[in-house]
């Protein structure tokens, strides 16, 4: 079974700042991929960031980029020049490389942006 | 771009009836899945769909679910005798086949509120 942990229910950050959302995980797979996505208030659940396992490199788009140790199992969202649009739920999550596996969530991290 | 559509958006039931969602997932994909999140609650997978057949339930989807793909098209999950604590988001999502990037692409929800 795979779990994954998000310990920060909340955090808030001002505009133009940065913030780190955290995600631990845990898989008896080698072979996997991590996720974030963004939940806004209109609640349709949007990808943010895609990780390999077998990658190194961390992944980055655009303001978004990851820290991805696999060793340990840390997977954390950072976020640079945070701007009010980004205020939303964000859920850490993992699959199996399977065809049909299933996602496994975090409970989120809620973000407030700040003025 | 292509989406999932789920219908309806908010649906409001009385205990004990029968209750329909509906998902059409993006055409050429071929894994579906529904989720749960109770509100203020982490996402849950109830199920996973490939081949016309279940790949993998969780302990919620009980005897009271089940999910039929009638057409070709619709992906719909039923809920036969509903409870109060049914009450909750549904998400729908599809993967398209083989291993891919492993993104699941999810549709807006239903709420479902049970009276």
């Amino acid at each position: 079974a795979q779990t994954v942990t998000q310990s920060q229910p909340e955090m808030s950050v001002q505009e133009a700042e940065t913030v780190t959302l955290s995600c631990t995980y845990d898989t008896s797979e080698s072979d996997y991929y991590l996720f974030w996505y963004k939940q806004p208030p209109s609640r349709q659940m949007i990808l943010v960031i895609r990780q390999e396992a077998y990658k190194q490199q961390n992944a980055t788009e655009n303001r978004f980029s990851v820290n991805f140790q696999k060793a340990a199992k840390s997977f954390s969202l950072k976020i640079s020049d945070s701007q009010l649009g980004d205020a939303a739920m964000y859920f850490c999550a993992i699959i199996n490389t399977g065809t049909a596996s299933k996602l496994t969530f975090g409970t989120g991290t809620r973000l407030q942006v700040t003025l | 771009e292509p989406e999932v559509t789920q219908t309806p958006s908010h649906q409001v039931t009385q205990m004990g009836q029968e209750v329909i969602l509906r998902c059409v997932p993006i055409s050429n994909h071929l894994y579906f899945y529904w989720y749960r999140q109770i509100l203020g609650q982490k996402v849950e997978f109830l199920v996973s769909f490939y081949n016309n057949e279940i790949s993998e339930k969780s302990e919620i989807f009980d005897d009271q679910f089940s999910v039929e793909r009638p057409d070709g098209s619709n992906f719909t999950l039923k809920i036969r005798s509903t409870k109060l604590e049914d009450s909750a988001m549904y998400f729908c999502a599809s993967k398209s086949s083989g291993r891919g990037t492993g993104e699941l692409f999810f549709g807006e929800g239903s709420r479902l509120t049970v009276l």
